[in-house]
This record gives C-alpha cells, sequence and structure tokens, in this order.
C-alpha cells in the first residue's frame, strides 16, 4: 500500500465551479498536512497547512483534515482557469521533517 | 516575498560526469532539503540537512550524492558520477523548523 494515495485525475470543471481533491494516507504518525500546486516545470507551492485533524480557510481554499479515517481534502471554491494545475497533498510527521508526497491530481478548469 | 532560488535552471551533463546543483535557501530558514521529480512521477525525498549536518537521507541518497552549505547563503547538491537515471527535476526547500517547507523551482538535470 503507497503511504500517500491521489486520483490522478486529469479532473475538468467548468470555470467557477468547486474543485473537490482527495488524498489519503496510510502512516497514523502523520500530523501536519500540506497541499501544494504545482504548475508544469515549476517548483511546488504551498496552498495550505494544516496541523492535526480539523478545517482551515484561506480565501477560495478550505482544506479538511480526519486523522480517523486517514483522509485529506483540498476544496477551491469560484474556480479560475488559473487554477489549472496539478494538486499535491504532502503529509509528514514531525514539523522539521521530509514531505512524503502523492503522486498529485491534475486539475483542468475550462473557461 | 522572500524565495528560494536554484541555479541553473537547467543543467545537460555527460554520463559519468560530476555535477552540482545549487540552491539559495529563504536567509532566517535553518532547515533545508532536496527533492527529486522525475518525469511524469512524484517528488521524493532525497536529504534533510540541519546543523551543517545531514538529518535524515532516503534510500535514493547513496554515496553518490553529497550535500554542503559551503557558506552562510549556500546549499549545494553534488552528485559525483552521473548515471541515464539521475535525470530529473531537483527541488531544493527550506523551512524554519514548524513551518512549511518553501521549495525553489528546480533545475532540470538532464544526463546524455
Amino acid at each position: 500500500q503507497k503511504e500517500v494515495e491521489q486520483d490522478p485525475g486529469p479532473l475538468s470543471v467548468p470555470e467557477g465551479a468547486i474543485v473537490s481533491l482527495n488524498c489519503t494516507y496510510s502512516n497514523s504518525a502523520f500530523q501536519y498536512f500540506m497541499w501544494y500546486r504545482q504548475y508544469s516545470r515549476k517548483g511546488p507551492e504551498l496552498l495550505m497547512y494544516t496541523y492535526s485533524s480539523g478545517n482551515k480557510e484561506d480565501g477560495r481554499f478550505t482544506a479538511q483534515v480526519d486523522k480517523s479515517s486517514k483522509y485529506i481534502s483540498l476544496f477551491i471554491r469560484d474556480s479560475q482557469p488559473s487554477d489549472s494545475a496539478t494538486y499535491l497533498c504532502a503529509p509528514k510527521s514531525d514539523s522539521w521533517g521530509k514531505l512524503q508526497f502523492g503522486a498529485g491530481t491534475q486539475v483542468v478548469v475550462t473557461p | 516575498e522572500p524565495e528560494v532560488t536554484q541555479t541553473p535552471s537547467h543543467q545537460v551533463t555527460q554520463m559519468g560526469q560530476e555535477v552540482i546543483l545549487r540552491c539559495v535557501p529563504i536567509s532566517n530558514h535553518l532547515y533545508f532539503y532536496w527533492y527529486r521529480q522525475i518525469l511524469g512521477q512524484k517528488v521524493e525525498f532525497l536529504v534533510s540537512f540541519y546543523n551543517n549536518e545531514i538529518s535524515e537521507k532516503s534510500e535514493i541518497f547513496d554515496d553518490q550524492f553529497s550535500v554542503e552549505r559551503p557558506d552562510g547563503s549556500n546549499f549545494t547538491l553534488k552528485i559525483r558520477s552521473t548515471k541515464l537515471e539521475d535525470s530529473a527535476m531537483y527541488f531544493c526547500a527550506s523551512n524554519e523548523g514548524n513551518q512549511p517547507q518553501h521549495f525553489g523551482d528546480g533545475t532540470r538535470l538532464s544526463i546524455l
């Protein structure tokens, strides 16, 4: 079983729709959960950072973590064509430790 | 906003040659990392570095790889004798410890 799993997509949505992204993990030691956005041939760009279970909202982005089911979600409201990218979930167990990336979900927002 | 910078953006090297990838982490950060991403695959951890020593390394980070912080601003990854399978994007990241890691835009390494 992979440590971090994501549906690779592509996930195609019309502009203005809500994008729903999911990630599952197997390591119960993970406590810190990051979502990164990656454009083609660019480095991962931090979107959201949460600690332990719960919800966090930042502008159009909402991250949810359910540690009991080892399930992480990212929602993007009012999606824009500029949101077209690959979204990577990346949990870790220690605040200073390595990130364990999922393979990423490709999102395409069509005008 | 401060950012992690990496040079060069693209490096082409003959198999068997040594290559050095350079990174300037964000200035007040204390923890430094190298990751790589083979085309079409996920981002993989290589090594973390703190207080002038390696704190963790992956199975990928074998004796062909080394890291160094030669001065107060640069962080380098050296591959001694490159192989075809070393072709990938290499990303440098840094953080303050209990904050998320910030990434550079990477160096694309092509081994011929």
